[in-house]
């Protein structure tokens, strides 16, 4: 079974606080990505990654960095966290190909107060 | 851009009997996929099913099946012998056929279904 595991499953920060999540994918995945998801909007894409390095700019990426250094760990880091920022953040990550899915995280409840 | 809209919040239904989801999406594009996901209340997101715009017949996943319209630009998503394990958020989804980057996902707002005992 694909496994894609998230550092925390809640997390309570301070404004302004620089925060790391990160996710961990064990079935050799190019493909990673992050995203938040909020009441009524669904989830909307922040980045991704489709190799080691690489990283794009998803939907709404502003106050968001990533970073992928090894294939298997894509890092979502919040500069400076603000309360605008207080979510559910979930990881994916999908092998190359079209048609394959996309297998999810357990996801991380991050407050910022 | 792409656009996926699920226009119901919240949907009920007894255990045992049918309910049907509905998703629109909007695109140009005459090549894609299109998904349907599940996220129960642990929240670990799973693939219930999924369609190629280029396949007319309609997927079908035991008691999960579509009816895609791929003129109407509407996949729907029906639910048989409704258990009480169903009960979860589903987000429709959408993915281009082109081959750009990882082939991100477009997602609804999500329905909320509930199953009465």
């Amino acid at each position: 079974d694909v496994k894609v595991t998230q550092s925390s499953r809640y997390l309570v920060k301070r404004t302004g606080e620089k925060v790391f999540l990160e996710c961990v994918q064990d079935m050799d995945h190019e493909n990673m990505f992050w995203y938040r998801q909020d009441p009524g909007l669904g989830l909307r894409l922040i980045y991704f990654s489709y190799d080691v390095k690489m990283k794009e700019k998803g939907d709404i990426p502003e106050g968001y960095s990533v970073s992928r250094e090894k294939k298997e760990r894509f890092s979502l880091i919040l500069e400076s966290a603000s309360t605008n920022q207080t979510s559910m953040y979930l990881c994916a990550s999908s092998s190359g190909g079209l048609a394959y899915e996309q297998y999810f995280g357990p996801g991380t409840r991050l407050t910022v107060t | 851009a792409q656009t996926v809209t699920q226009s119901q919040p919240e949907m009920s239904v007894q255990e045992a009997e049918t309910v049907t989801l509905s998703c629109t999406y909007d695109t140009s594009e005459s090549d894609y996929y299109l998904f349907w996901y599940k996220q129960p209340p642990s929240r670990q997101m799973i693939l219930v099913i999924r369609q190629e715009a280029y396949k007319q017949q309609n997927a079908t996943e035991n008691r999960f099946s579509v009816n895609f319209q791929k003129a109407a630009k509407s996949f729907s998503l029906k639910i048989s012998d409704s258990q009480l394990g169903d009960a979860a958020m589903y987000f429709c989804a959408y993915r281009s056929g082109l081959n750009q980057g990882a082939q991100k996902l477009v997602f609804g707002q999500g329905t909320r279904l509930t199953i009465n005992p």
